[in-house]
């Protein structure tokens, strides 16, 4: 079956702490792997799509990084506006539409 | 920039009621989607639609839930005799063709079934 697992579930740092963010999938025939943001009573935000074993993508404080079993989202000096909950999805085998997601992990920056 | 829009932002219906929940995707996509979030659950997708008719739909998607293009910009989800647990946040999505086109997310109506 389609999976795609996060963890930690919840992440507190102190502003200018870095760490990561660990997705984990076993989609058979992995067609995407993409990173959202969400905050409290909004949809989810599309930050990246990464498609390769070995393939960066950066965003301002964030950069997503791909493997052929998992993904991290490594964010470097979070301020507290980063705080938020990020999502990873990818695409079922079956096409590129319909998206699994995980659970997510909800970052809290304090300053 | 261009965003997909939705409305109501939340829906109040008694049990058995029918409701229709509305999305404007952004102009130039071609690909529409419906995804739900229960309070403290995964977002799950429901439905795909291309070309005027659903793509793919999921196990949660049965005779109860309909889609609709009325016309040029509007995608709606209609959901017949709802139950207490069709309450949820329900998102619209669209994305362009190509295997490099994200999907993107309006912020969701949140359904409350009384």
């Amino acid at each position: 079956e389609d999976q795609v697992t996060q963890s930690p579930e919840a992440l507190r740092l102190q502003e200018g702490e870095s760490s990561s963010l660990n997705c984990s999938y076993t989609v058979s025939g992995l067609r995407g792997l993409f990173w959202y943001r969400q905050d409290p009573g909004k949809g989810p935000e599309f930050l990246f799509t990464l498609y390769s074993a070995g393939e960066e993508k950066e965003k301002e404080r964030l950069k997503a990084t791909l493997t052929k079993k998992e993904s991290f989202l490594h964010i470097t000096a979070p301020k507290p506006e980063d705080s938020a909950t990020y999502l990873c999805a990818a695409p079922m085998n079956t096409g590129f539409q319909k998206l699994v997601f995980g659970t997510g992990t909800r970052l809290l920056v304090s300053p | 920039e261009p965003e997909v829009t939705q409305t109501p932002s939340h829906q109040v219906t008694q049990m058995g009621q029918e409701v229709i929940l509305r999305c404007v995707p952004i102009s130039n996509h071609l690909y529409f989607y419906w995804y739900r979030q229960i309070l403290g659950q995964k977002v799950e997708f429901l439905v795909s639609f291309y070309n005027n008719e659903i793509s793919e739909k999921s196990e949660i998607f049965d005779d109860q839930f309909s889609v609709e293009r009325p016309d040029g910009s509007n995608f709606t989800l209609k959901i017949r005799s709802t139950k207490l647990e069709d309450s949820a946040m329900y998102f619209c999505a669209s994305s362009g063709t190509g295997r490099d086109q994200p999907q993107h997310f309006g912020d969701g109506t949140r359904l409350s079934i009384l």
